[in-house]
């Protein structure tokens, strides 16, 4: 079935880029998404890309997509200790009858 | 403009017992979406309703259900409830056109003794 992977945890100093990687296995995926959880909060969207693009760009957040790999990483700019939470990947076909499949979320660390 | 608002915030039952959660979307989303997420796992897709209708379905057992009502909004009840039910119930709403994303409530924790 379709699966998505993230690595547990990332640890960055306060100031610096995060980088947040994903891979994902369904090919028929047509918009790949990056959501930011808080505790004890729900699920915030950050931004989503179209299959069809390699990059997308908006203020302090840059997605980039290889398609032919499978992998969708998140780069945050000048890392803020507000930006410590769980950063979700899902993949999905926009919307269709199946849902988004979730990966397991990366726990972002901001080390002063 | 509201989010998307779901109720109870928190509810705790005990095994056996059924529940409903309900789902308030985004004023003009015709789509909402259930998903489960237990602790320390992503979302899990559980239903999706367009225009009162099911779209699709996660692999849940049937002790799961759904309905969107006229105006939108919807429930999902679960019965017989187990203690592997406890988990945070997500509801999520969008137009429901392809390529529009969907928006997330803060959930429901449900806690099953």
């Amino acid at each position: 079935g379709e699966d998505v992977e993230q690595s547990l945890f990332l640890s960055v100093r306060e100031g610096d880029s995060s980088v947040i990687n994903c891979t994902y296995t369904d090919s028929s995926s047509t918009y790949l998404y990056w959501y930011k959880q808080e505790p004890g909060a729900g699920l915030q969207l950050l931004t989503y890309i179209f299959s069809n693009m390699d990059m997308k760009q908006d203020q302090r957040l840059t997605v980039l997509l290889n398609k032919k790999d499978k992998h969708l990483s998140l780069r945050i700019a000048d890392t803020q200790t507000g930006d410590s939470a769980i950063y979700f990947c899902a993949d999905g076909s926009g919307g269709g009858a199946d849902g988004l499949t979730f990966g397991k979320g990366t726990h972002l660390i901001i080390q002063p | 403009d509201a989010g998307v608002t779901q109720s109870p915030t928190h509810l705790i039952k005990t095994r056996g017992q059924q529940v409903t959660l309900r789902c308030s979307p985004i004023s003009g989303h015709k789509s909402v979406s259930w998903y489960q997420q237990v602790l320390g796992q992503g979302p899990q897709f559980i239903f999706q309703y367009y225009e009162k209708e099911e779209r699709g379905r996660g692999n849940f057992p049937d002790r799961f259900s759904a309905r969107q009502f006229p105006n939108y909004s919807s429930e999902l009840n679960v019965n017989a409830l187990l203690l592997g039910d406890s988990a945070l119930y997500l509801c999520a709403s969008s137009p429901g056109q392809v390529g529009q994303p969907q928006h997330f409530g803060d959930g429901t924790r449900l806690s099953i003794l």
